[in-house]
C-alpha cells in the first residue's frame, strides 16, 4: 500500500506568516491527492482537490501544488481562524490512505 | 442543503456488533459514492470503507476487512456500516463522507457528517 508521509507533524507560526506544509507518497499519485482542514472539535473540510484545485468557498490564502509522490499546501498569510490539524488523502487507488497531519498553531 | 447524519454508535463490549447508518439528504444520493472515515481519541483520520454510487463495488482497509461491510440503500437514501468482531482499538467516532463524484476514485470527500461515537469496551 501507498504510505503518505506529512511534515512537520507540527508547526507555531505568526499570523501573517507565510506557511508551508509538505506531504509525500511512497509511490507516485499522480494529482489525485486532496488537503482537509480540520478545526479543533470540528468536522474535517475539504480545502483542495487534485493536488492544486481551490474547493469552492476556500479563502485563496490557501494553495497546493505538486505531482507525483511529492506536494505540498501553502497558506500564504497565516490568519488566527487557521488554526487546525491539516491533513493530505491520496485518491487514485484503496485504500484511500491519509497522511499523519500537520497541526497548525498561532505563535 | 446537503447533509449527511450518522447515527448508531454507542458503547459495545469486544468482539460484539453494531450497525452505523448515515441518512443522507439534498442531493441525488445513487450518483456519488460514499466513504466511511473513523478518527480515534486524539488520533488522525482514517479511512474505513468505502462504495460506488451503485453499490457494486465496495472497498475495506485492510485493519477491518473481514469484521466490517459496507452497503446502500439508495430508495432509503442511506448508508451503513455493519461493523462485527469489535474490537477496543475499533473506538473512534465514525464519520460517513461524500466523494466528489459517482467514481470512487479520482474524487474527494467534499461533504462530511458531524460523526458518531463508537466505544468498544468491557
Amino acid at each position: 500500500d501507498i504510505q503518505m508521509t506529512q511534515s512537520p507533524s507540527s508547526l507555531s507560526a505568526s499570523v501573517g506568516d507565510r506557511v508551508t506544509i509538505t506531504c509525500r507518497a511512497s509511490q507516485g499519485v499522480s494529482n489525485y491527492l486532496a488537503w482537509y482542514q480540520q478545526k479543533p472539535g470540528k468536522v474535517p473540510k475539504l480545502l483542495i482537490y487534485a493536488a492544486s484545485t481551490l474547493q469552492s468557498g476556500v479563502p485563496s490564502r490557501f494553495s497546493g501544488s505538486g505531482s507525483g509522490t511529492d506536494f505540498t499546501l501553502t497558506i500564504s498569510s497565516l490568519q488566527p481562524e487557521d488554526v487546525a490539524t491539516y491533513y493530505c488523502q491520496k485518491s487514485n487507488s484503496a485504500p484511500l490512505t491519509f497522511g499523519g497531519g500537520t497541526k497548525v498553531e498561532i505563535k | 442543503e446537503v447533509q449527511l447524519l450518522e447515527s448508531g454508535g454507542g458503547l459495545v463490549q469486544p468482539g460484539g456488533s453494531l450497525r452505523l447508518s448515515c441518512a443522507a439528504s439534498g442531493f441525488t444520493f445513487s450518483s456519488y459514492a460514499m466513504s466511511w472515515v473513523r478518527q480515534a481519541p486524539g488520533k488522525g483520520l482514517e479511512w474505513v470503507s468505502g462504495i460506488i454510487g451503485s453499490g457494486g463495488n465496495t472497498y475495506h482497509a485492510d485493519s477491518v476487512k473481514g469484521r466490517f461491510t459496507v452497503s446502500r440503500d439508495n430508495s432509503k437514501n442511506t448508508l451503513y456500516l455493519q461493523m462485527n468482531s469489535l474490537r477496543a482499538e475499533d473506538t473512534a467516532v465514525y464519520y460517513c463522507a461524500r466523494h466528489s463524484s459517482a467514481y470512487y476514485f479520482y474524487s474527494y470527500l467534499d461533504v462530511w457528517g458531524q460523526g458518531t461515537t463508537v466505544t468498544v469496551s468491557s
